[in-house]
């Protein structure tokens, strides 16, 4: 099975930097997803690593260390609109994604 | 292009019950995912079609079951309906192969009384 931990909340100010780390333990691994999810509506996706590294992609960046079942999700330059749960989501060889609980981040003025 | 789309977008029920949700993928997209979202709660897998086989099944009791037909589309039941299964119902569509990720639509949110 898949067991996914992610932080519960996180406060940042507008233009800030707020980095969401994510750990996880599986039986089988086949990448690892970031979605967004805004209240009361479906998670959109935002970014996939498969390989060890950085990717890159406008203000959003995430990283994977497969040796160490770690991801974080990097968000630069924080807007209002970017008020929202962040789901870290693995993988598995069958094709299975599963979520963490999700982080709820909160952007103040 | 129309996304993944679900019905209906709300619904009431009463304890013991039936249910059923439906779902149409994106374009193009032949795998159908189904996920149960309690508030505050991220995502639970159900189950995902492909084919129109049950191709993964997540920790949930019999009383969920599920449909893909010829066209992609899926259906999601739910049987005897308990408290407990008050939640957002969430479809996802995905296209099997490479990168894989999952679109997915506005659900249906169910309330069981």
């Amino acid at each position: 099975g898949q067991n996914i931990d992610q932080p519960t909340e996180m406060t940042a100010t507008e233009g800030a930097i707020v980095q969401i780390n994510c750990t996880y333990q599986t039986s089988g691994f086949n990448g690892l997803f970031w979605y967004q999810q805004h209240a009361g509506e479906a998670p959109t996706f935002l970014s996939y690593n498969v390989l060890d590294g950085l990717e890159e992609k406008g203000r959003f960046s995430s990283f994977l260390s497969r040796s160490k079942g770690y991801s974080y999700l990097l968000l630069k330059e924080l807007q209002m609109k970017d008020s929202a749960s962040y789901l870290c989501a693995v993988r598995d060889n069958d094709y299975k994604l599963s979520f963490g609980a999700g982080t709820t981040v909160t952007v103040r003025a | 292009d129309a996304g993944v789309t679900q019905s209906p977008t709300h619904l009431i029920k009463t304890r013991g019950q039936q249910v059923t949700l439906r779902c149409s993928p994106k374009s193009g997209h032949d795998t159908v995912s189904w996920y149960q979202q309690a508030l505050g709660q991220g995502p639970q897998f159900i189950f995902q079609y492909y084919e129109e086989e049950e191709r993964q099944r997540g920790n949930f009791p019999d009383r969920f079951s599920g449909h893909q037909f010829p066209n992609y589309s899926s259906e999601l039941n739910v049987n005897a309906l308990l408290l407990g299964d008050s939640a957002l119902y969430l479809c996802a569509s995905s296209l099997t192969g490479g990168r894989g990720e999952l679109f997915f639509g506005e659900g249906s949110r169910l309330t069981v009384l």
